[in-house]
């Protein structure tokens, strides 16, 4: 079956602090790999997304992802985090053709001004 | 234009009772999804349409009725509520099912169900 581990329940950083939350999945055949963010109250937005090709992808508001085939890993990282970054971040695994997304448990991120 | 839109956005209501929820896409997409976040923020799938066809029921309580009345549009129904319904519910929306950039999903707002 297909699984989502993200390693980092609640990360607390001051600004400027580099960023880099971790992301494992467990699935046997091809997948599609995204991250998504939630504002405090606010809806699922879609941060960067890998479908094929080159694995380092870029993504909104200055994000970006590995994936790591070898790993099964899709690390999302952001080289200089705002207080405005501060929000509730998900990795999810798209295997199949069924369309269904599998989420991690989510990271809460804090930014400390 | 919203892409994806969910009524209402907050529902508060009683144990016992019958409540809906509806979602409509704009994209022309041909594939809906009902997705529930737990007070955990844990998010998981519920049910998946294609072209007004049932692909994924996950394993939900039958309390729990998806209608698809046209490919625009998925709404849930929720008979009997419980305690443990209580959690913000996600439509999604999608052009199909399969692996590609083109399936990507497309998230609601989101309806935040209060059960007391």
């Amino acid at each position: 079956a297909q699984s989502v581990s993200q390693h980092n329940h609640h990360v607390i950083l001051s600004e400027a602090a580099s960023l880099e939350l971790g992301c494992n999945y467990s699935y046997g055949g091809t997948v599609n790999l995204f991250w998504y963010v939630q504002y405090p109250g606010q809806h699922l937005q879609l941060l960067l997304k890998y479908f094929s090709g080159d694995p380092l992808v870029k993504g909104i508001k200055g994000f970006e992802a590995e994936f790591i085939k070898s790993k099964f890993s899709f690390n999302l990282r952001k080289p200089s985090v705002q207080w405005s970054d501060t929000a509730e971040y998900f990795c999810a695994v798209k295997g199949g053709n069924t369309g269904k997304l599998i989420f991690g448990q989510g990271t809460t991120l804090q930014v400390k001004p | 234009d919203t892409a994806v839109s969910q009524t209402p956005k907050y529902l508060v209501t009683q144990m016992g009772n019958d409540k809906s929820i509806k979602c409509e896409q704009n994209l022309g997409h041909d594939t809906m999804y009902w997705y529930k976040q737990d007070s955990k923020k844990f998010l998981k799938i519920m049910f998946s349409y294609n072209n007004k066809e049932l692909i994924i029921n996950e394993t939900v309580p039958n309390r729990f009725s998806p209608k698809s009345p046209d490919k625009a549009h998925l709404n849930l129904h929720i008979n009997s509520l419980e305690l443990g319904d209580s959690a913000v519910y996600f439509c999604a929306s999608s052009q199909g099912l399969g692996q590609g950039s083109y399936n990507e999903q497309f998230f609601g707002p989101g309806t935040r169900l209060t059960v007391l």
